[in-house]
């Protein structure tokens, strides 16, 4: 069975410039997680959709980070534009909508900021 | 505010030698989650912990959750080089149903050498 899959693994940009992280998390799995991981911490919950609702948000810096799920299924999250500050790795999970499930957790996305 | 305090922080350990990481958090939750990650991987799941007395083995790791204490403890028997990676554990602060938001310490980076 195929994981979460995301991509790219990597990013380079400059400043200012917009970046998009692109998701497709394990099939039939309703509920999808963005975090955030900055070197050496632990990750970060930057929103949470369950199918297509983001039912939490409200670590997500809205001047300038953006997500969607239009489908319920593939997932997008974009930044405009980028700071220097937002170099870190990208997370996506997934989970079953249920009791006590858990969630399985992407490769990631390393984003450079120069 | 939420915290998950980790320690130690950085555990080096010889082969075949036993020690305990330990997981203390701030509020009331009745799940907790152990996760490993190797260098430039993404995190695998351990183990699942849902209630106060909570026990799991799984090789050479068993984890525990004391749910009154607010501490979850993860011990390693007898270590191997293979052990060797950053663990985590995560407190869930979204009750009942699915997993909400996972509240991460910033990980126990542990180094096995023979």
């Amino acid at each position: 069975e195929a994981g979460v899959v995301q991509s790219p693994r990597y990013k380079i940009i400059e400043k200012k410039q917009p970046v998009a992280f692109w998701c497709n998390p394990i099939s039939g799995h309703n509920t999808l997680y963005w975090y955030l991981q900055n070197l050496g911490q632990g990750p970060e919950l930057l929103i949470r959709y369950e199918n297509e609702e983001a039912v939490d948000d409200s670590q997500l810096p809205k001047d300038r980070f953006s997500a969607e799920r239009l489908k319920g299924v593939d997932s997008t999250l974009k930044i405009q534009p980028a700071e220097l500050g937002d170099s870190a790795v990208y997370l996506c999970a997934s989970s079953f909508d249920g009791p006590n499930t858990e969630a399985f957790f992407g490769q990631g996305t390393r984003l450079t900021v120069v | 505010e939420l915290k998950v305090e980790q320690n130690p922080l950085f555990l080096s350990m010889q082969e075949g030698k036993n020690y305990t990481i330990y997981c203390n958090y701030s509020t009331t939750s009745d799940r907790l989650y152990w996760y490993r990650q190797d260098p430039g991987k993404s995190l695998e799941s351990l183990f699942v912990l849902l209630s106060n007395g909570a026990v799991k083995q799984e090789g050479r790791l068993m984890a525990s959750l004391d749910t009154k204490a607010r501490l979850s403890t993860l011990h390693i028997t007898a270590a191997v080089h293979d052990l060797s990676a950053t663990y985590f554990c995560a407190v869930d602060i979204h009750y009942g149903g699915s997993q909400g938001n996972l509240i991460f310490g910033k990980g126990t980076k542990l180094s096995v050498k023979p």
